[in-house]
């Protein structure tokens, strides 16, 4: 069974920095493709990142640029997410997801997310 | 930035026929992806590659792409089929959501 868990979500102040890890089993973790995904409270979701099967090919939406890094470690089967430089913004349940081994195959598993609050 | 639009709400009674659209410039070039959202929990994949379901999605729910829209569609609509619903698609290596739309089975 595919499992993805979150942890490492939190409140803090603006300003501040956070690491969010996601461990997952039941899967070839090597070979997909990962993202990160938040939902602010009432809102839908916005993708925030994705990191390719090796690392070596990292994306960003524009308004998490310069201040996100995503990365993973395939031997621990792990998905992290350095988030610095925190805004009010930020605040949001943050999903890890994988991708679809196929093209254009879509998101296919999801966390139950992470909470992060940014607040003073 | 590449954007998708959806309608906020849509209405359907219990046994008909629902539809979601979604538009987006050329987005018929590009495939589309749906997701259902129930309240407290995660997404769900319901559809990929514009009209592929994945195992265990119901066959109720269909999908097309064409021209600038996208089109998920729910035959014979159930009340358990009311949740959020979101299109997505690709932008170069980026992904790119829908604002969503809220279904309601009344």
């Amino acid at each position: 069974e595919v499992q993805l868990v979150e942890s490492g979500g939190g409140l803090v102040q603006p300003g501040e920095s956070l690491r969010l890890s996601c461990s997952a089993s039941g899967f070839t973790f090597s070979l997909y493709w990962m993202n990160w995904v938040r939902q602010a409270p009432g809102k839908g979701l916005e993708w925030v990142a994705n990191i390719k099967q090796d690392g070596s090919e990292k994306s960003y939406v524009d308004s998490v640029k310069g201040r996100f890094t995503i990365s993973r470690d395939n031997a621990k089967n792990s998905l992290y997410v350095q988030m610095n430089s925190l805004r009010a913004e930020d605040t949001a349940v943050y999903y890890c997801v994988r991708e679809m081994v196929a093209v254009a195959g879509g998101l296919d598993y999801w966390g139950q997310g992470a909470l992060v609050t940014v607040s003073s | 930035s590449y954007e998708l639009t959806q309608p906020p709400s849509v209405s359907v009674s219990p046994g008909q026929t629902a539809s979601i659209t979604c538009s987006g410039d050329k987005l018929g070039d590009r495939y589309a992806c749906w997701y259902q959202q129930k309240p407290g929990q995660s997404p769900v994949l319901v559809l990929y590659q514009d009209n592929k379901r994945p195992s265990g999605i119901p066959e109720r729910f269909s999908g097309s792409n064409s021209g600038n829209t996208a089109t998920l569609t729910i035959s014979g609509t159930q009340a358990m089929d009311e949740a959020d619903y979101y299109c997505q698609a690709w932008d170069s290596s980026t992904v790119v959501f829908g604002g969503g739309t809220k279904l309601t089975v009344l």
